[in-house]
């Protein structure tokens, strides 16, 4: 069976704080892994990685893929209040059309 | 920026009747997904539609369970006799293409969800 498993699954930092969040998968033909920010409802995209080693930035948030360990790492430094929410990976398998979640971490940032 | 809509962002039925949760998808995308979540659980695949017919289903999406492209921008999905286990968020969403195709990944697009109550 798939498996994506995210830790930890609750992380509670100060503003200013950096964060890493990580996700490992067990899977049949893994093609791509992606990360979700989801606040109030939504998940919104923040990064597809597929290449092992090749580190993805926007702002204060970054990504990489290890596909030999078979893990991603989501960083997050400088944190704020606003970064705040339940951050969710979620791997694709090749050929399949369906997206394979783990359970999340809520991150809470406190000021 | 065009998002994905779904209506109604909150139902309540009762235990075996019928429901039909809406979705429009973004207008140029050809795939759409439905998900769910029940509270306090991972985010799981239920069906990929793509012109006209379903591609992709999980065991989750049984008899009691369709979806339908009426027109040209509406996507639904159907509960025939809901249980009280049906009830979770449930996230309609869409892509351009396929999740993966010859050009590379395309990443889908979530809506707001509509939390369904089963009583």
């Amino acid at each position: 069976e798939d498996k994506v498993v995210q830790s930890p699954l609750s992380l509670v930092v100060h503003e200013g704080d950096t964060v890493t969040l990580n996700c490992s998968y067990e899977v049949t033909n893994f093609r791509s892994l992606l990360w979700y920010k989801q606040e109030k409802k939504a998940p919104t995209f923040l990064f597809m990685l597929t290449s092992s080693g090749i580190e993805k930035k926007s702002g204060r948030l970054s990504s990489i893929l290890d596909k030999k360990e078979l893990f991603s790492i989501l960083n997050i430094t400088a944190t704020q209040t606003g970064d705040s929410a339940i951050y969710l990976c979620a791997v694709i398998i090749q050929g399949a059309q369906k997206l394979v979640f783990g359970q999340g971490t809520r991150l809470t940032i406190n000021p | 920026e065009p998002e994905v809509t779904q209506t109604p962002s909150h139902q309540v039925t009762q235990m075996g009747q019928e429901v039909i949760l809406r979705c429009v998808p973004i207008s140029n995308h050809l795939y759409f997904y439905w998900y769910r979540q029940i509270l306090g659980q991972k985010v799981e695949f239920l069906v990929s539609f793509y012109n006209n017919e379903i591609s992709e289903k999980s065991e989750i999406f049984d008899d009691q369970f369709s979806v339908e492209r009426p027109d040209g921008s509406n996507f639904t999905l159907k509960i025939r006799s809901t249980k009280l286990e049906d009830s979770a968020m449930y996230f309609c969403a869409s892509s351009v293409r396929g999740q993966v195709w010859a050009g590379g990944i395309n990443e889908q697009y979530f809506g707001p969800g509509t939390r369904l109550t089963v009583t």
